[in-house]
């Protein structure tokens, strides 16, 4: 069974904080990586999608880094605002098309 | 911006009845899913579709569950008989193509058997 792990399961920080969350995966298999951000009530947004070792993909003060070697990846949100909040999920592709997820950091900003 | 949508937003129905949940993708693209979440769990996989059959399917899709394109636009999800572990929320996905390309979500359908 493919097991995706998200670390920590919930954060709290202030406005203008920056954060970070951690995605692990088995390496064997890997094709690759996507992080979406999921608001309540909304869909499910892509941010990234990853594929090589050592990647690193930024989208405003969002930005994501790759390692298929140790299977991970970071998320890093730099000067957090209230609108960051939401869910990020980070979802797994083994060269089949189905998405495997984790279960997500849901992150919380307060002003 | 083009957008996947789903109806309804909010389905309850009894044990044992037939539901149908719709989704319209993207209009150019190839690949449809269906996931699911149930309150609490990771979002899982159930149905990938293309070109008028399904392409891959998780052990959760069972008899009890059916996909169809019934037309041009329409993607369909239909449990025959519903028990009280269907309950969950069900998301319809989109792509164009390649197999690592993003997926486009639709805002799921939440589905509640009593």
């Amino acid at each position: 069974i493919l097991n995706v792990e998200q670390s920590p399961q919930s954060l709290h920080v202030q406005e203008g904080d920056s954060t970070n969350f951690t995605c692990s995966f088995p390496s064997s298999n890997f094709y690759a990586l996507h992080w979406y951000r999921w608001e309540t009530a909304k869909s499910p947004e892509a941010l990234f999608v990853m594929t090589l070792n050592g990647d690193e993909k930024k989208k405003g003060r969002i930005s994501a880094t790759l390692n298929t070697k140790e299977g991970y990846s970071y998320l890093y949100i730099k000067g957090s605002q209230p609108e960051d909040s939401a869910t990020y999920l980070c979802a797994l592709n083994t060269g089949r098309r189905a998405l495997t997820f984790g279960s997500g950091t849901r992150l919380q900003v307060q002003p | 911006e083009p957008e996947v949508t789903q109806t309804p937003s909010h389905q309850v129905t009894q044990m044992g009845q037939e539901v149908i949940l719709r989704c319209v993708p993207i209009s150019n693209h190839l690949y449809f899913y269906w996931y699911r979440q149930i309150l609490g769990q990771k979002v899982e996989f159930l149905v990938s579709f293309y070109n008028n059959e399904i392409s891959e399917k998780s052990e959760i899709f069972d008899d009890q569950f059916s996909v169809e394109r019934p037309d041009g636009s329409n993607f369909t999800l239909k449990i025959r008989s519903t028990k009280l572990e269907d309950s969950a929320m069900y998301f319809c996905a989109s792509n164009p193509g390649l197999a690592y390309n993003e997926q486009f979500f639709g805002p799921g359908t939440r589905l509640t058997v009593l």
